[in-house]
């Protein structure tokens, strides 16, 4: 079957790094995307691995291992702006995406 | 450059009517996605066009869902009839044809079924 894992809540300080795992199954893997979502908005692209190894973008940076089939998304420097849910996605061959339940990151001051 | 248009944003209806949802993806986006997010989860997706064609439906529930994309352009939603556990917010993403791993999102149609 297809599933992805991710712990559905996250509590962090501001100025803090957090980690955000997401385990997945499924045949045909083509790559690990993430995506942010605020209360009552629309997810937002974050990055995406293809290939093993780490992808950094300004504060956020995200991890793909294809053997362990496991990936990572790491915020640094954690604002209050940043409390939102955190999606993982997989992509399949036929480019089929497939979302997590997603975490919901709480920034306290 | 504009976003991904959906309308309308907020929609309430009976059970066992019909809805329809309308979707203009970003110029030039060849693929366009319906996602069906309800409340605590993830989007799922429903259906998937890539240009005027189906990708993949597999999640469709087709006896009430059905959806199209004329001239490979905007794409409409309908339910018909719509039941209790389809109130959700129907979200539309469109992703250019160089890249389908990022996907741009619209504002979405939050639907309530009563």
């Amino acid at each position: 079957g297809q599933s992805l894992e991710q712990p559905s809540e996250v509590t962090a300080v501001e100025g803090a790094i957090v980690q955000i795992n997401c385990t997945y199954q499924t045949s045909g893997f083509y790559g690990l995307s993430w995506y942010q979502q605020h209360d009552g908005g629309a997810p937002t692209f974050l990055s995406y691995n293809a290939l093993d190894g780490l992808e950094e973008t300004g504060r956020f940076s995200s991890f793909l291992s294809r053997s362990d089939s496991y990936g990572y998304l790491l915020l640094q420097e954690l604002q209050m702006k940043d409390s939102a849910s955190y999606f993982c996605a997989f992509h399949t061959g036929g480019f089929k995406t497939i979302f997590g339940a997603g975490t919901r990151l709480f920034v306290k001051a | 450059e504009a976003g991904v248009a959906q309308s309308p944003r907020y929609k309430i209806i009976e059970k066992r009517q019909s809805v329809a949802f309308w979707c203009n993806p970003i110029s030039g986006h060849a693929t366009l996605y319906w996602y069906q997010q309800i409340l605590g989860q993830g989007p799922k997706l429903l259906i998937q066009f890539q240009n005027n064609g189906v990708v993949d439906d597999s999640q469709l529930p087709k006896d009430r869902f059905s959806a199209e994309r004329l001239k490979g352009v905007d794409s409409t939603l309908k339910i018909q009839p719509a039941k209790l556990e389809d109130s959700a917010v129907y979200l539309c993403a469109s992703s250019p044809p160089t890249s389908s791993m990022e996907q741009f999102f619209g504002p979405g149609t939050r639907l309530t079924v009563l």
